[in-house]
């Protein structure tokens, strides 16, 4: 089956560094999307992974690990509207993005 | 570029009334579009996608003579929700990809979504 695992939530500080971790299984791999949704909005494009590796943007970056079913996302220099839920979302064979659940991320002064 | 919009934002209705909400992509062609179903707190799920002159194709559960889409050019896709009840109350969220026309960084295979439309049946 198809299937995503992310923290449901966590808690990080303001001007601090945080890393998200998702691992997934899918029948067949097209690549990773990251999103952030804020409460009560759509969700918004972080980044996009399909070789393996590290691939910054500003204070995000996002790794992937194909071989080991596996991505994180790190955001640098918190802001406190960084607080959001944040979705992995890999890209299977039909290229029918897969979405779990997020982890919502606390951001505290 | 890759900007979505949805109309409307937000809309209350009575149960027995039919609603339709448009998604247009805005600076770019899209191929496909798909439309999602969110309730409060859990995640996306998808409803149908569809390609511009085609049938849409909808998941397993997905009554689709309830919920009408047509994607008649390659900019704007319509989902109309017929006869709605209370149930049907969610937060509709649309999505576009395409592979032409956007300036700037677009990548293919990249849904960029609409702003999402908050439905209210009572």
């Amino acid at each position: 089956g198809q299937n995503i695992d992310q923290p449901t939530e966590m808690t990080a500080t303001e001007g601090a560094i945080v890393q998200i971790n998702c691992t997934y299984q899918t029948s067949g791999f097209n690549g990773l999307f990251w999103y952030q949704q804020h409460a009560g909005e759509a969700p918004t494009f972080l980044s996009y992974n399909v070789l393996d590796g590290l691939e910054e943007k500003g204070r995000f970056s996002s790794f992937l690990s194909r071989s080991k079913g596996y991505s994180y996302l790190l955001l640098k220099e918190l802001q406190m509207k960084d607080s959001a839920s944040y979705l992995c979302a890999p890209l299977d064979s039909n290229y029918q993005l897969i979405w779990g659940a997020g982890t919502k991320l606390i951001i505290k002064p | 570029g890759a900007v979505v919009s949805q109309h409307p934002s937000r809309v209350i209705c009575k149960s027995g009334t039919s609603v339709k909400i448009e998604c247009r992509s805005l600076d770019f062609q899209a191929t496909t579009m798909f439309w999602y179903r969110q309730f409060p707190k859990q995640s996306l799920m998808l409803m149908a996608t569809s390609n511009e002159g085609s049938k849409a194709t909808y998941e397993q559960g997905v009554e689709k003579d309830k919920f009408l889409i047509n994607h008649a050019s390659l900019t704007l896709s319509t989902l109309t929700v017929t006869s709605a009840h209370p149930e049907d109350s969610s937060f509709y969220i649309c999505s576009a990809r395409g592979s032409e026309g956007a300036k700037g960084v677009h990548i293919e295979e990249t849904q960029y979504f609409g702003p999402g439309t908050r439905l209210l049946v009572l």
